[in-house]
């Protein structure tokens, strides 16, 4: 069965500062996605993490996947106020039907 | 990015009573789509998948007979929340997965918030 573990859960911080949310995972599986999740919304993709290696970076934002440690970072550069929301990774299951398995997310909040 | 929808968005209902829930891939067909349940300050948990046309596939500890899913068509699933109790009150999330982008990323809906009284 496919655990996700993400850390830290809660994590709160300083505008301007810098810090990793991580994602491990139990079981081998070739994709990654991170989401960010307001108060009362629906998810919103970020990021698709599909290779071993890959890095992908938005704004103030860099995910990338090691396959092989079964680990992914998000990496926050000079936070600000907006980026307060909590952060989820998915694995896929590699199975038939492409499940996702989520972590148990980690909420951020940025302090001014 | 593609886009999913979700009716109602919210829904106030006794106890006892029904409820669907609406789910439609609006520009791509969706082959399969998934059911998550989201309680307060927790995560996404998956419900169940559904293939168009054929049974869905529900995950452990969910109730097939209380949570009717029908995936009938490649745009539209519902799932209808039968004899509703308050411990059913939670934020109930689609996806969709199908011929857009590669097809194996999963496009989610706005959520509907069910409360029942």
């Amino acid at each position: 069965e496919l655990k996700v573990e993400q850390n830290p859960l809660f994590l709160s911080m300083q505008e301007g500062k810098n810090y990793t949310i991580y994602c491990n995972y139990s079981t081998t599986s070739d994709r990654l996605y991170w989401y960010r999740q307001d108060p009362g919304k629906s998810l919103e993709s970020l990021f698709v993490l599909l290779s071993n290696g890959a890095v992908k970076q938005e704004g103030r934002l860099m995910a990338s996947l090691d396959t092989k440690a079964r680990l992914s970072t998000l990496h926050i550069t000079a936070a600000v106020h907006d980026l307060s929301a909590t952060y989820f990774c998915a694995v896929d299951n590699s199975g038939s039907a492409r499940q996702l398995t989520f972590g148990s997310g980690t909420q951020l909040t940025v302090l001014p | 990015g593609a886009v999913v929808s979700q009716h109602p968005s919210w829904v106030i209902c006794k106890s006892g009573t029904s409820v669907k829930i609406e789910c439609r891939s609006l520009d791509f067909q969706a082959t399969t789509m998934f059911w998550y349940r989201q309680f307060p300050k927790q995560s996404l948990m998956l419900m169940a998948t559904s293939n168009e046309g054929s049974k869905a596939t529900y995950e452990q500890g969910v109730e097939k007979d209380k949570f009717l899913i029908n995936h009938a068509s490649l745009t539209l699933s519902t799932l209808t929340v039968t004899s509703a109790h308050p411990e059913d009150s939670s934020f109930y999330i689609c996806s969709a997965r199908g011929d857009r982008g590669g097809g194996y990323e999963q496009y989610f809906g706005p959520g509907t918030r069910l409360t029942v009284t």
